[in-house]
């Protein structure tokens, strides 16, 4: 298994500009999770899906920030418009559920300038 | 609202030396994770510990749970330097009944010095 993917590695935007954020889980696991990762705040949780569906989007700063899972195989964060304070690194995680814990992609360095 | 606090956030250590990583969470938990993150890579799972009384070991790296405490401990034996690394811990509340999610806390930032 590749494991989870994410797309682009890096990411480097002028501030007002649409910003998407892909993630492929790995096969067969039912959560997906978007966290977000700055010095300042640490590991935040922005917004998890079960089987596709959002539970927990509370995490989300604001209404720029938008995710969807329109498949098992794949979820997109999208924040429009972006802004300098959006850059972090954003980390997709999936698991199988139960007493399995995460497995990370290898994120995406956002930078907005 | 749960809370995990690790202590210490920064740690400085020789290579040969003992010391160990806290991590003390506000809820009732029934499991806890470590990660380890290298400096611009993604979280790699280490151990994850399921009842109090747990203890799990690989290599220099020994961690413990207990629950009744609220603490989990991972242990650093005879150091060196390739441990140089953010650990996390992540635990799940016992009233999560559906999903997977996990709170992190800060990170405890290891160097180790020849």
């Amino acid at each position: 298994d590749a494991g989870v993917i994410q797309s682009p590695r890096h990411e480097v935007t002028e501030m007002g500009q649409e910003v998407t954020l892909r993630c492929k889980p790995i096969s067969g696991h039912d959560y997906l999770f978007w966290y977000r990762q700055t010095m300042m705040r640490g590991l935040e949780l922005l917004i998890y899906f079960n089987n596709n569906v959002p539970i927990d989007d509370s995490g989300m700063p604001e209404d720029r920030f938008s995710a969807k899972m329109p498949n098992a195989s794949f979820s997109t964060l999208k924040i429009q418009p972006s802004e300098p304070r959006d850059s972090a690194v954003y980390f997709c995680a999936s698991s199988p559920g139960g007493y399995y814990g995460y497995t990370f992609g290898s994120g995406t360095r956002l930078t907005v300038v | 609202e749960l809370k995990v606090e690790q202590n210490p956030l920064f740690l400085s250590m020789q290579e040969g030396k003992n010391y160990t990583i806290y991590c003390n969470y506000s809820t009732t938990s029934d499991r806890l994770y470590w990660y380890r993150q290298d400096p611009g890579k993604s979280l790699e799972s280490l151990f994850v510990l399921l009842s109090n009384g747990a203890v799990k070991q690989e290599g220099r790296l020994m961690a413990s749970l207990d629950t009744k405490a609220r603490l989990s401990t991972l242990h650093i034996t005879a150091a060196v330097h390739d441990l140089s690394a953010t650990y996390f811990c992540a635990v799940h509340p016992w009233e999560e009944t559906s999903g997977s999610r996990l709170t992190f806390g800060e990170g405890t930032q290891l160097t180790v010095n020849p």
